[in-house]
């Protein structure tokens, strides 16, 4: 596409309950990051994908989150046993294979749980 | 530790006035620096970037940031400002490759007064 689609844009869970969220970067991007943007908050970086490379973790808050990148494209956020500090809008971005090129955000995916 | 620092959180500023919107990074590789502007419910989209040449670099709607080697600042200026301006702005750094997460500041609300 011609940009970068998350789905849903919004979705509102009942704590304990398992939810994914869904990124469909632009088509060729190798690099792709979901970041999480609480109320008042930066963007917390969460995960990173690069190409066929072991993803970057580092920052998932918990074992709850995880993320997988199926066939290098459509990337799948899902979050385990939600609480109510997991509400926060869910950002993912994807960037070229070349050096000099900025990263494109989609919308966002607005996860409440109440 | 890697990590950008925007000391404004909100700035309110009068139409036509100028603004200047500060950024600090830390960062122990040759950084790859940017400016993204959120508007309210949206994503994130590229105000300018920065890596290397010329250290005044020209962006989107009238927006120019200058970097500081020296002072480790990526601060982006704006000579009048339109009510459409109001925004949250986000300086962020990353590596110049593919490869390695973006880091982001807390941002910075801009206000605009009538």
């Amino acid at each position: 596409g011609a940009g970068v689609s998350q789905s849903p844009s919004n979705k509102v869970t009942e704590k304990g309950k398992d939810v994914e969220l869904r990124c469909d970067p632009i088509s060729g991007h190798t690099a792709l990051y979901w970041y999480r943007q609480s109320l008042g908050q930066g963007l917390e970086f969460l995960i990173y994908f690069q190409g066929n490379s072991a993803p970057d973790k580092s920052g998932l808050p918990s074992d709850r989150f995880s993320a997988e990148r199926t066939g290098g494209s459509v990337s799948t956020l899902t979050i385990q046993r939600t609480q109510q500090e997991d509400s926060a809008v869910y950002l993912c971005a994807s960037r070229d294979r070349r050096g000099n090129t900025e990263a494109f955000f989609g919308q966002g995916t607005r996860l409440t749980v109440v | 530790a890697q990590s950008v620092t925007q000391p404004d959180i909100h700035i309110t500023v009068s139409e036509g006035a100028s603004l200047e919107l500060r950024c600090n990074y830390s960062y122990g590789a040759t950084p790859y620096l940017f400016w993204y502007v959120q508007s309210p419910g949206q994503g994130l989209q590229l105000l300018l970037k920065y890596f290397s040449g010329d250290t005044l670099v020209q962006g989107i709607k009238g927006f120019e940031a200058e970097f500081k080697r020296s002072q480790s600042s990526f601060n982006l200026r704006k000579p009048s400002v339109h009510w459409s301006d109001a925004a949250e702005y986000f300086c962020a750094v990353g590596p110049y490759n593919q490869g390695g997460k973006l880091i982001f500041g807390q941002g910075t609300e801009l206000s605009v007064k009538p």
